[in-house]
C-alpha cells in the first residue's frame, strides 16, 4: 500500500540558511499534518492543512511557512535557521479531519543545521 | 488544553516477563493512540482506541482505554528483544484540529 513520501530524507544546512521539505500523503487523503521531534522529545504538531487550507497551527515559529497544494502535496518553508531547527520533521496524513481514520507518519526528514 | 502523561520514561525488562505502560491524560479526547518508534525512524501505528473499554491485541501487545479514569495501558507480554523500541501514546480532539498530542514515550529495552 502506498505510504507518505518526504523529501529529502535527510537535509544539511548552515545557520541563517533556508530549507524547504516537502510532503507527499497518501492517495486520496486530504489533511496532512507537520511534527517536529527533537532528540529524545515526542513529537510536537506544527501545521495542518484540510482540503488545502490551514486547518491548526502550533508551535510553529514564525520563521517557518507551510502550504498545501492543489495536488495535496504539502511543503514546510524554513527561513534563517537556528541550531535549534535540527530535528526530525514528520508529515502525517489521514483522510477526511474529523473521523475515526489514524494518522499516518511519513518516515521524516533528517534536518542538521551546523 | 490536552495533556498527556505516560509512565514509566524507561523500562527495561528481561525477555519472556510482562509489563504494563500507562497513559494518562488530561481531558476529554476521541481518540487515543499508540505508536511505535525505532532510533532515527518513523513513527509506526499500532493502535487506535475509540471508546470506554476497548481492548485490541496484536501479538505480545495489548492496549486498553478506559475513558473515565482517563487512562490507557499497553501490556507486554513475554517480552521478545524484537520489540525494544519507544512507545508513544497520544490523544486527539476534534475541536482542536485532530492534532496528536503526544506522551513523553517510553523507552523500552528488553533484554536477552
Amino acid at each position: 500500500a502506498a505510504g507518505v513520501i518526504q523529501s529529502p530524507r535527510h537535509l544539511i544546512k548552515e545557520k541563517r540558511e533556508t530549507a524547504t521539505l516537502k510532503c507527499y500523503p497518501i492517495p486520496r487523503h486530504d489533511t496532512v499534518y507537520w511534527y517536529q521531534q527533537g532528540p529524545g522529545q515526542d513529537p510536537q504538531f506544527l501545521i495542518s492543512f484540510y482540503e488545502k487550507m490551514q486547518s491548526d497551527k502550533g508551535s510553529i515559529p514564525d520563521r517557518f511557512s507551510a502550504q498545501q497544494f492543489s495536488d495535496y502535496h504539502s511543503e514546510l518553508n524554513m527561513s534563517s535557521l537556528e541550531l535549534g531547527d535540527s530535528a526530525l520533521y514528520f508529515c502525517a496524513s489521514s483522510s477526511e479531519q474529523g473521523t475515526t481514520d489514524t494518522q499516518y507518519f511519513g518516515p521524516g526528514t533528517r534536518l542538521t543545521v551546523l | 488544553e490536552l495533556k498527556v502523561e505516560q509512565n514509566p520514561l524507561f523500562l527495561s525488562m528481561q525477555e519472556g516477563k510482562n509489563y504494563t505502560i500507562y497513559c494518562n491524560y488530561s481531558t476529554t479526547s476521541d481518540r487515543l493512540y499508540w505508536y511505535r518508534q525505532d532510533p532515527g525512524k518513523s513513527l509506526e501505528s499500532l493502535f487506535v482506541l475509540l471508546s470506554n473499554g476497548a481492548v485490541k491485541q496484536e501479538g505480545r501487545l495489548m492496549a486498553s482505554l478506559d475513558t473515565k479514569a482517563r487512562l490507557s495501558t499497553l501490556h507486554i507480554t513475554a517480552a521478545v528483544h524484537d520489540l525494544s523500541a519507544t512507545y508513544f501514546c497520544a490523544v486527539d480532539r476534534m475541536e482542536y484540529g485532530n492534532k496528536l498530542v503526544f506522551g513523553a514515550g517510553t523507552i523500552l529495552r528488553v533484554k536477552s
